[in-house]
């Protein structure tokens, strides 16, 4: 069965940055796209972009332009999202989350979430 | 970008109702991307309808999608106690974004 595995919860000082790892299994990594999301009380569920696993290629959301960078290690099936500059207005429970067939698709798997707090 | 209204905000409905939640587009969902998701309190949210009326796998026969455009309905028929939950819409074109949720609760 599709499992996506998150790396634990996270506490970061203002200014630093973050990583989180999301590990799949149960399918062919490189088949399908990851994505990533973000989910707070104050706004709600945020698609932060997406990551061709196969090729490496991402997709940004303007909010978050310039700030995420979505990486992936093919050999342990895992994908990456570090955001950087953090402020407080980043604690959030993030989500990695597989899509379906085809390009632009619904999230049909999720991970756990990971909490990302910000605070100094 | 494509802002997803939602309404109600919250619904109060007793076992066996009929719920119907909306889901309204800023502007026209190309291909009609539109999904529907539950999410119960501690865990990642579930997908339910995709491409506005398509089932996931292994989802209830009582929870069905409709609409196009700009308007679209998620109906749950009957309802029962494990649908208390909050449940979000979603447009998946090129700049995915969600609504902000309507809560059922079961009376």
């Amino acid at each position: 069965q599709v499992q996506l595995v998150q790396s634990g919860a996270e506490v970061k000082k203002p200014g630093a940055s973050v990583r989180v790892s999301c590990k799949a299994s149960g399918y062919t990594f490189i088949d399908y796209y990851m994505h990533w999301v973000r989910q707070t009380p104050g706004q709600g569920i945020e698609w932060m972009g997406r990551l061709n696993c196969n090729t490496g290629g991402t997709n940004v959301g303007e909010k978050f332009a310039g700030r995420v960078t979505l990486t992936r290690d093919t050999s342990i099936s895992t994908a990456f999202m570090e955001l950087s500059r953090l402020t407080s207005d980043d604690t959030a429970v993030y989500y990695c989350a597989r899509g379906g067939d085809g390009s632009w698709t619904h999230l049909h798997y999720w991970g756990q979430g990971a909490l990302v707090t910000v605070s100094s | 970008e494509i802002v997803l209204t939602q309404s109600p905000g919250t619904l109060s409905l007793s076992p066996g109702e009929r719920a119907t939640l909306s889901c309204w587009a800023s502007q026209g969902v190309g291909r009609n991307y539109l999904a529907w998701y539950q999410q119960k309190p501690g865990q990642p949210p579930r997908i339910l309808i995709y491409a506005t009326s398509t089932r996931a796998t292994d989802i209830a026969d009582r929870f069905s999608g409709s609409g196009s455009g700009t308007d679209f309905t998620l109906t749950i028929s009957r309802l029962e106690p494990e649908d208390c939950a909050v449940y979000y819409c979603q447009q998946y074109g090129t700049a995915p974004t969600f609504g902000q949720g309507t809560k059922v609760e079961i009376k």
